[in-house]
């Protein structure tokens, strides 16, 4: 049974970074057959695809287009786990950050969520 | 503005069936299978359907799915009280390289 348990801050002031982790248990994010991903959602962008990242042969990662410049999405293969990192947060990047496992053709397992607020 | 479009709400008495639509493009639905998913307040989403209408172990055969071109349904026979939730569809887009969600759909039963 797979399991996604997220953790990291739920306070962040503008301009800094916002970093999330995701750790992994039942499978392997070194996995060749599923993709790593985040995903937000707030009541005014509803849900937001953010990228994903994931092993074949080689590491592959990839970003929504909107939010390229800021995020850096990682993978940990000594924790089994992958990251989130977002720079220069403004109050619009306040939302609930999941994270979920990309599997035969669906997001098919979603951490709890992380209500990140950007505010002073 | 979400890429899918659903409608806001939909809503029906205990017993009856009721059907969600999800409407997309040639880059996303018309071009990959479709995803639904229910999520209860507070919650992560959870996967109902995926492949346009297979239902993964444990999800009732009261929920199934249908596409057809860049549309697609989400249908619930046999309402049950349990099932006032929030609904959204999911489709792989090949020109965004991406997921992307329909703005949910919030169900009431009467």
């Amino acid at each position: 049974q797979v399991q996604l348990q997220q953790s990291g801050p739920g306070l962040v002031k503008p301009s800094q970074t916002l970093s999330l982790t995701c750790a992994i248990s039942g499978d392997s994010v070194s996995s060749n057959r599923a993709a790593w991903n985040w995903i937000r959602q707030s009541p005014s962008r509803g849900l937001e695809w953010l990228g994903r990242t994931y092993y074949r042969s080689k590491w592959y990662t990839y970003y929504a287009v909107s939010v390229k410049s800021r995020m850096i999405i990682k993978a940990d293969t000594s924790k089994n786990q992958f990251s989130l990192q977002v720079n220069s947060v403004t109050p619009e990047d306040t939302a609930v950050y999941y994270c979920g496992r990309g599997y035969d053709g669906a997001i098919d397992q979603w951490g709890q969520g992380t209500l990140v607020t950007v505010s002073s | 503005q979400s890429v899918l479009t659903q409608p806001p709400s939909a809503s029906g008495t205990p017993g009856q069936r009721i059907a969600i639509s999800c409407s997309g493009s040639s880059s996303n639905i018309g071009s990959d299978n479709v995803n639904w998913y229910q999520q209860l307040p507070g919650r992560a989403p959870k996967l109902l359907i995926y492949r346009n209408d297979q239902r993964p172990s444990g999800v009732p055969d009261r929920f199934s799915g249908s596409k057809s071109g860049t549309s697609a349904s989400l249908a619930i026979s046999g309402l049950q009280s349990e099932d006032e939730s929030y609904y959204f569809c999911a489709a792989w887009d090949g020109s965004l390289n991406g997921w992307v969600f329909g703005g949910g759909t919030k169900l009431t039963v009467l």
